[in-house]
Parts: structure tokens; C-alpha cells; sequence
């Protein structure tokens, strides 16, 4: 089965500076993977997801993620912090069998920004 | 900008009472998800349909919680008789279709509290 593993329940850096959120999953099958935000008091949305194709991915508001599967890793990186990127994050893979497909959610990181 | 509605957005109910949660997923969306959010278990996958279909409902306690479809454009989950240990944050989702490489799409969520 497969499932993500989330490193730091909370993150704090600087605004201007570096957030690096870091996810390792596991999957006997090539995964899907996934980034969701959550800003308080709202539902979860989309940042970015790897299918298929380039490592590389870019999402909303400036993150991006890069699968490797010699690590197992799918890290979110954005160069440069702002006040408003203050939410919670969810890194998720997808877990697919012959009848459905549900996501797998990691624990979450709190990611705060300091002035 | 299509949306998934839910109703109410908060709900504080006495011990033993009825609650039911309602979700309108995204129109065109056949795949919809409950999930729980709480401070100690993170999000929790409850059940979800397809075609209105329940596919999984392992997450949800069978004895007082209840998942449905009655149509297309509806999901209501309920729970009877609630407990306070319930207390927390259900959210719905909703997916265009069965890949696992589709989006999901989440609503603002219904904030419980049994008192």
C-alpha cells in the first residue's frame, strides 16, 4: 500500500528566505504525488501534482516539487517566502487499485513565516 | 468558478443528538469524499462514492455514522447518536472521475462540536 511520509509537523523560516517541506513516499507502483495547501479556516487546494513526464513540477504561487525516485522524495521548494504562503501543507500519493482510486494524505506541515 | 458548497459551516450540537452534514460536489463531478479533520488524527478519509455508488466507507464508524448519495448534486453524512469525541472538521471533495491522477477538489468544511 502505499503512503507518504511527512518530515517536521512545523516549519519556520524568514520571510525572503528558502522553504524546503520535505516528503518521502512509499508505493510498489509508479506514484502519483501530490501538494495541497490549507490556509486556516478553509478547505484543502491543489498546489501541484506529478503524473507522468518531467521531475520537475511547478505549481501555484510559486512552489514547485521534484520527484526522484532514487530517494523516494518529493520535496516542495519555493525561493523566496512571503507572509501569505503561512498554511498548513499536505504532500498525498495516489493509491490506485482496479475498482478506485482515493489519495493518501501525509500528516500535514505548519509552515509560519517570520517577519 | 465552480465550487463545492457545504452546509452548515458550523454545527454545535448536544450529546446523543442527530447531525447531518450536506456537500453539493462540483457539477460534473462523479467521485466525491468525506474526510474528518481533527488536531490529533490529521484528515482522515471516511468514505467516498462514484456514480453515487459508496466504493469505501472502512474509515467511517459503521455503528453512527451513515454516508450517502440521493442524487448527483447531493451527499449528506450523517451521524446518530453523536458523541463528543466527534468533534472536528469534515470536509467534502470532489473529483471529476476516477483517475488517480485527477484533482480534488475540496469544500470549506462543516466545524463540529458535540458538546
Amino acid at each position: 500500500a502505499q503512503s507518504v511520509t511527512q518530515l517536521g509537523s512545523h516549519v519556520s523560516v524568514s520571510e525572503g528566505a528558502l522553504v524546503l517541506l520535505r516528503c518521502n513516499y512509499s508505493s510498489s507502483v509508479p506514484p502519483y504525488l501530490f501538494w495541497y495547501v490549507q490556509y486556516p479556516n478553509q478547505g484543502l487546494q491543489l498546489l501541484l501534482k506529478y503524473t507522468t513526464g518531467a521531475t520537475l513540477v511547478k505549481g501555484i504561487n510559486g512552489f514547485e516539487a521534484e520527484f526522484k525516485k532514487s530517494e523516494t522524495s518529493f520535496h516542495l521548494t519555493k525561493p523566496s517566502a512571503h507572509m501569505s504562503d503561512a498554511a498548513e501543507y499536505f504532500c498525498a500519493v495516489s493509491e490506485i487499485n482496479s475498482s478506485a482510486s482515493k489519495i493518501i494524505f501525509g500528516s500535514g506541515t505548519r509552515l509560519s513565516i517570520r517577519p | 468558478d465552480a465550487r463545492v458548497t457545504q452546509t452548515p459551516r458550523h454545527k454545535v450540537t448536544e450529546m446523543g443528538q442527530e447531525v447531518t452534514m450536506r456537500c453539493q460536489p462540483i457539477l460534473g463531478h462523479n467521485t466525491v469524499f468525506w474526510y474528518r479533520q481533527t488536531m490529533m488524527q490529521g484528515l482522515e478519509l471516511l468514505a467516498y462514492f462514484r456514480n453515487r455508488a459508496p466504493l469505501d466507507d472502512s474509515g467511517m464508524p459503521k455503528d453512527r455514522f451513515s454516508a450517502e448519495m440521493p442524487d448527483a448534486t447531493l451527499a449528506t453524512l450523517k451521524i446518530q447518536p453523536s458523541e463528543p469525541r466527534d468533534s472536528a472538521v469534515y470536509f467534502c471533495a470532489s473529483q471529476r472521475g476516477p483517475s488517480g491522477t485527477d484533482t480534488q477538489y475540496f469544500g470549506p468544511g462543516t466545524r463540529l462540536t458535540v458538546l
